[in-house]
């Protein structure tokens, strides 16, 4: 059964404070992991797709890494508008089909002026 | 830009009642789902569909139905509401197989 798990649950960190979310997964054929955020009574918003280890991909103050176990979700000076869940999720063969993402349960993270 | 929209954002049901939640996407993607979100846990496939007319079970499929008669359209239909399925329910598309899965805001359905 293909199982990913976030940490830490939640996080709080000072305004500038950098940090790592980790997404560790344990899946029969990774296909691609997905980084998504997710704010307080929103949908899961889409921040980066990684395909192969070895592959990193930034996008403002953040950025992600994957390895052949686990993403990192690397957070470089936060700012209080970083505050949201995030959530990592793979997609796998082991359906066979568009069977759709398998999610972890998510790192609340709270940046604090 | 509309992408996923959902309705209604919020409901409450009795027990025993049925009613449905409603998905559209002008992305025009054949990939669509329904997911539930509970606290402390993490989204849970419920169905997709890999384009009109094609439905199958995702990981929690039990008390639920959907039809896709059109690119654009996938609801979701719950029969006999039950207070386990007091969740947060996202519907979602994507073009591809491997692309990118877009989410809709999300309807909070309390059964009581």
């Amino acid at each position: 059964e293909d199982q990913v798990t976030q940490s830490p649950e939640a996080l709080r960190l000072q305004e500038g404070e950098s940090s790592s979310l980790n997404c560790s997964y344990t899946v029969s054929g990774l296909r691609g992991l997905f980084w998504y955020r997710q704010d307080p009574g929103k949908g899961p918003e889409f921040l980066f797709t990684l395909y192969s280890a070895g592959e990193e991909k930034e996008k403002e103050r953040l950025k992600a890494t994957l390895t052949k176990k686990e993403s990192f979700l690397h957070i470089t000076a936060p700012k209080p508008e970083d505050s949201a869940t995030y959530l990592c999720a793979v997609l796998t063969y082991s359906g066979g089909g568009a069977d759709g993402l398998t999610f972890g349960k998510g790192t609340h993270l709270i940046i604090q002026p | 830009n509309a992408g996923v929209t959902q309705t209604p954002k919020f409901r409450i049901l009795k027990i025993g009642q049925s009613m449905t939640l409603q998905c559209t996407q002008d992305m025009n993607h054949n990939y669509m789902y329904w997911y539930r979100q509970d606290p402390g846990m993490g989204l849970k496939l419920i169905y997709y569909s890999v384009g009109a007319g094609i439905t199958d079970k995702g990981e929690v499929p039990n008390g639920y139905n959907v039809s896709r008669s059109t690119t654009e359209d996938f609801p979701l239909r719950l029969e006999l509401a039950a207070p386990s399925q007091t969740s947060v329910y996202f519907c979602a598309s994507s073009r591809l197989e491997e692309g990118t899965i877009y989410f809709g805001e999300g309807s909070w359905l309390t059964v009581v």
